[in-house]
């Protein structure tokens, strides 16, 4: 069955320069969430998009910025990169049936590694 | 506010043994939902079990078994007979009534399983 893609796998930036992340949600998924997961942390949610609409929007620094396109796929913006900001960054996304959480289940991507140097 | 609580920073047992992993949770709403995850080395987030607040009964799924205790707030997560494909990264989770997915995620406990 088909996962959640993304893209790239691996990053290596420079600082300040910037960085493009992209999510292909499960088929037929409407919802995708993006966390990011430093070093030995916990995943922090950032944002998320529900039928291409800005859901919710968590611990996400002005610098980035992400949209979710007609096709479902979502994108994550991060500009003037900091060393912070190496991180594991998951993409996950769910079929919100009816806006009810109890019939959702999500489905993580295997994530990006964004290195800053 | 919201806030998981894993105090079990790394656990190490021989294979085969049992093994509890501790999550204590902290939430104002009433209604809620908890989860479990793993993060194996290759770290992708591999989706373990979700529970509702309104639903208290331990669930069991193979070498699995989770102890949801309202009382105490806690979602406990046992690996029966554990084996080296268990060690990885543990993490539970909580999310509100809200409808999605924003979880608060506790820090995790790294769980090694020798042979």
């Amino acid at each position: 069955a088909a996962g959640v893609i993304q893209s790239p796998r691996h990053l290596i930036k420079e600082k300040r320069e910037t960085a493009t992340l992209k999510c292909y949600p499960i088929p037929r998924h409407d919802t995708v969430y993006w966390y990011q997961q430093g070093p030995g942390q916990d995943p922090q949610f950032l944002i998320s998009f529900y039928e291409k609409m800005q859901s919710d929007k968590g611990s996400i620094p002005d610098r980035f910025s992400a949209q979710q396109f007609s096709d479902y796929h979502s994108e994550l913006n991060m500009s003037s990169l900091e060393l912070g900001d190496s991180a594991l960054y998951f993409c996950a996304s769910s079929l919100r049936t009816g806006g009810d959480i109890r019939n959702e289940k999500l489905f993580f991507g295997s994530g990006t590694q964004l290195s800053v140097l | 506010a919201q806030k998981v609580t894993q105090a079990q920073t790394e656990i190490s047992v021989v294979e085969k043994e049992d093994v509890t992993l501790d999550c204590v949770y902290e939430t104002r709403d009433t209604t809620y939902y908890l989860f479990w995850y793993k993060q194996p080395p290759s770290g992708e987030l591999v989706f373990l079990i979700r529970r509702n607040s309104f639903d208290e009964q331990n669930e069991i799924s193979g070498r699995y078994s989770w102890n949801f205790q309202k009382s105490t707030s806690s979602f406990n997560f046992t690996i029966t007979a554990s084996q080296v494909v268990d060690s990885a990264v543990y993490f539970c989770a909580l999310s509100g009534p809200s409808g999605t997915y924003k979880y608060i995620f506790g820090t995790g406990t790294r769980l090694k399983v020798l042979a």
